[in-house]
């Protein structure tokens, strides 16, 4: 069983387009955090929204952590090939637990 | 600083060979992590090391083992391989333990078992 369900799974568009992703869980977290992985390269850690309501923006990139603290959303602005990759979304319960990870969103962005 | 690094980058064995993965952190983090990746299924926890001690274990089988050396390298054994256990191991370092600091991966170490 997923605690924390992305969405789409797999999203393919053109460059200059907008697109929004989404990490979903029944469960209440106390931060989660947002990856980006590209192929051979392990994940880099792109922010931690820790408040409900919290919007962070990263240049073209907004996250933003729902008020209940059980979702949070990506959304990209005008996309660059650069943005090509797999986006984890991972929640933390507790700082003395392990964070919980959600399968990912592979995203292509086509020139 | 040098990154977290991952040895070997690539493994093949065979169906029942046991395999070791080696990961150096990055200088100064004493906590070490490590996660099996396969498509479809995210980053699964396999456990977690700090001042040479298994501070956390995700739900894996026995046969997956690792340890932390006193430089704060770490190693992980898995034995009696499974076609199953094909996957990308990845380790993360980080400068102490839990979800307050933030993690660094490696490249990871791809095993295919034949």
């Amino acid at each position: 069983t997923q605690l924390l369900e992305q969405s789409p799974q797999f999203l393919s568009i053109q460059e200059g387009e907008n697109l929004t992703v989404y990490c979903n869980s029944s469960s209440v977290f106390s931060s989660l955090q947002w990856y980006r992985q590209e192929p051979g390269e392990g994940p880099v850690l792109l922010v931690t929204v820790v408040t409900g309501g919290e919007v962070k923006k990263l240049k073209r990139l907004t996250f933003q952590f729902g008020d209940a603290r059980k979702d949070s959303s990506l959304h990209i602005t005008a996309a660059q090939p650069g943005d090509t990759g797999l986006y984890l979304c991972a929640g933390a319960k507790d700082s003395n637990y392990q964070l919980i990870w959600g399968a990912g969103t592979k995203l292509i962005i086509k020139p | 600083k040098a990154g977290v690094t991952q040895t070997p980058r690539y493994l093949i064995k065979t169906r029942g060979q046991q395999v070791t993965l080696s990961c150096s952190p990055i200088s100064g983090h004493r906590s070490v992590s490590w996660y099996q990746q396969t498509p479809g299924q995210g980053l699964q926890f396999l456990f977690e090391y700090f001042s040479e001690t298994q501070r956390n274990k995700g739900n894996f089988p026995g046969r997956f083992s690792g340890r932390q050396f006193s430089n704060s390298r770490s190693e992980m054994n898995v034995s009696t391989l499974e076609l199953g256990d094909s996957a990308l191991y990845l380790c993360a370092s980080s400068l102490l333990p839990g979800t307050s600091y933030e993690q660094y991966f490696g490249p990871g170490t791809r095993l295919t078992v034949t």
